[in-house]
């Protein structure tokens, strides 16, 4: 079956312990995508990938990280998590076309609490 | 600065009826537009896109219709289900297509 996994699905946690959640694809999507949800903002882009090694800030990268060193892997990393990063993130991913990413993928959610 | 924004944050709506959600952008280098449905405790599923060469595209119960000199496009919903029952947001890019920018979402509900 074609999916996005997330793990964990919820975590707490508490301010400054370093987290990583991962985001795994298994359809061979060259384009992968971070993005966090809180209310009234709707979906935000932390950050994307074009491809292996190849990775962009979205419109609000600041607290994150992302490696892509393997094609179906695209782990966010919160390094000092604050609690203004509480809020629910999904990962997501598609084929890329050169100037063109087509309809993305999305994951379940994780969703992340810090105290 | 909300790119992308969609201006009603719930939308009641009869079965068998029409669904109208609007969606407005103010970044005029947007050429690719997308909505999405969203049940809760999921991610959100793709429903249908719309490039800027385009004024309308369909599939099924789904139009999105797109006013370039406006910024403004619609997704109609004909007839609306209960099933449709969701949250969807729109969704822009660039040319690029590399980054993408979300609306907060509108809630709609079908009665049946």
């Amino acid at each position: 079956e074609a999916q996005v996994t997330q793990n964990p699905r919820y975590l707490i946690t508490v301010t400054g312990k370093k987290l990583t959640v991962t985001c795994s694809q298994n359809m061979n999507h060259e384009y992968m995508s971070w993005y966090r949800q809180d209310p009234g903002l709707g979906l935000r882009q932390i950050y994307y990938s074009m491809n292996v090694e190849v990775t962009d800030k979205g419109d609000v990268p600041e607290g994150y990280k992302v490696s892509r060193k393997e094609k179906r892997n695209f782990p966010l990393i919160l390094e000092s998590p604050s609690p203004n990063q509480t809020s629910l993130y999904f990962c997501a991913s598609s084929l890329w076309a050169g100037t063109l990413s087509y309809e993305q993928y999305f994951g379940p959610g994780t969703r992340l609490t810090v105290t | 600065d909300q790119q992308v924004k969609q201006n009603s944050p719930s939308l009641s709506v009869q079965e068998g009826r029409i669904s109208i959600l609007n969606c407005d952008y103010t970044n005029s280098m947007f050429d690719y537009f997308l909505w999405y449905k969203k049940y809760p405790a999921e991610g959100p599923t793709f429903l249908i896109s719309i490039s800027s060469i385009k004024d309308k595209n369909e599939d099924g119960r789904f139009t999105v219709f797109l006013n370039k000199s406006a910024k403004h496009l619609s997704l109609h919903i004909v007839p609306s289900q209960p099933g449709d029952s969701a949250v969807y947001f729109c969704a822009a890019s660039t040319n690029t297509g590399n980054q993408f920018y979300f609306g907060t979402g509108t809630s709609l509900t079908v009665i049946p």
